[in-house]
């Protein structure tokens, strides 16, 4: 069973507007979330992430919310550029459970573009 | 720096051959991984290592062996290839807790079993 979800495959913007990208989760050991980038033919970077004390990070044009009683998180990217067309995984890490802080669980990734 | 360097990036393998994926990080990063990317699944850890000397399982290890006798190394060994092994192979490590330091990703290894 899927602990992060990403239920939107695909996710098409025009240049300027606003991004959101949607994830959910089921584990409620889950406490720290992060947002990673894929271009084509590389690998994921990281873009952005929060714990679960907090139901806000932002870092220029990215802003991530973390809704915990609904144990769902968006990314939104304002204003977006069609350099942000890109796969967006939504990963997820329980903070104090040891070994398991170390590893990540992600969903399944969203396909932004970003048309011009 | 280099950050995290896979080789090869691409390889074909026939069914039942053997290899070795290898990865090498040059910040002294404590932990790695091995994370394999199919189409529609997203990321799937295999194993990972929090230290030299310590390896553990990830949610899909069958099939694939680790160590990890070196800070700097974590090769992914294929055992008998299988098609089912087809796939987009990432490796990563982090200093720390990926929570507080996330992960630093290679450029990955895509695997095709024939």
């Amino acid at each position: 069973d899927q602990q992060v979800k990403q239920n939107s495959p695909s996710l098409s913007v025009q240049e300027g507007r606003i991004s959101i990208l949607n994830c959910d989760y089921t584990n409620s050991m889950f406490d720290y979330f992060l947002w990673y980038k894929k271009y084509p033919a590389e690998g994921p970077t990281f873009l952005i992430s929060i714990s679960s004390i907090k139901d806000k990070n932002e870092d220029g044009r990215f802003t991530v919310f973390l809704n915990k009683s609904a144990k769902h998180l968006s990314l939104h990217i304002v204003p977006s550029q069609p350099g942000d067309s890109a796969v967006y995984f939504c990963a997820a890490s329980e903070v104090d459970s040891g070994a398991g802080s170390y590893q990540l669980t992600f969903g399944k990734g969203t396909k932004l573009s970003v048309i011009p | 720096n280099a950050g995290v360097t896979q080789t090869p990036k691409f390889q074909v393998l026939k069914t039942g051959q053997s290899m070795t994926l290898q990865c090498a990080q040059d910040m002294n990063h404590e932990y790695m991984s091995w994370y394999r990317q199919d189409p529609g699944m997203g990321l799937r850890l295999i194993h990972y290592s929090v230290g030299a000397g310590i390896t553990d399982q990830g949610e899909v290890p069958n099939g694939y062996n680790v160590s990890r006798s070196t800070t700097e190394d974590f090769p992914l060994r294929l055992l008998s290839a299988a098609p089912s092994q087809t796939s987009v192979y990432f490796c990563a490590s982090s200093y720390g807790q990926a929570v507080h330091y996330g992960y630093t990703f290679g450029s990955g290894t895509r695997l095709t079993v024939v």
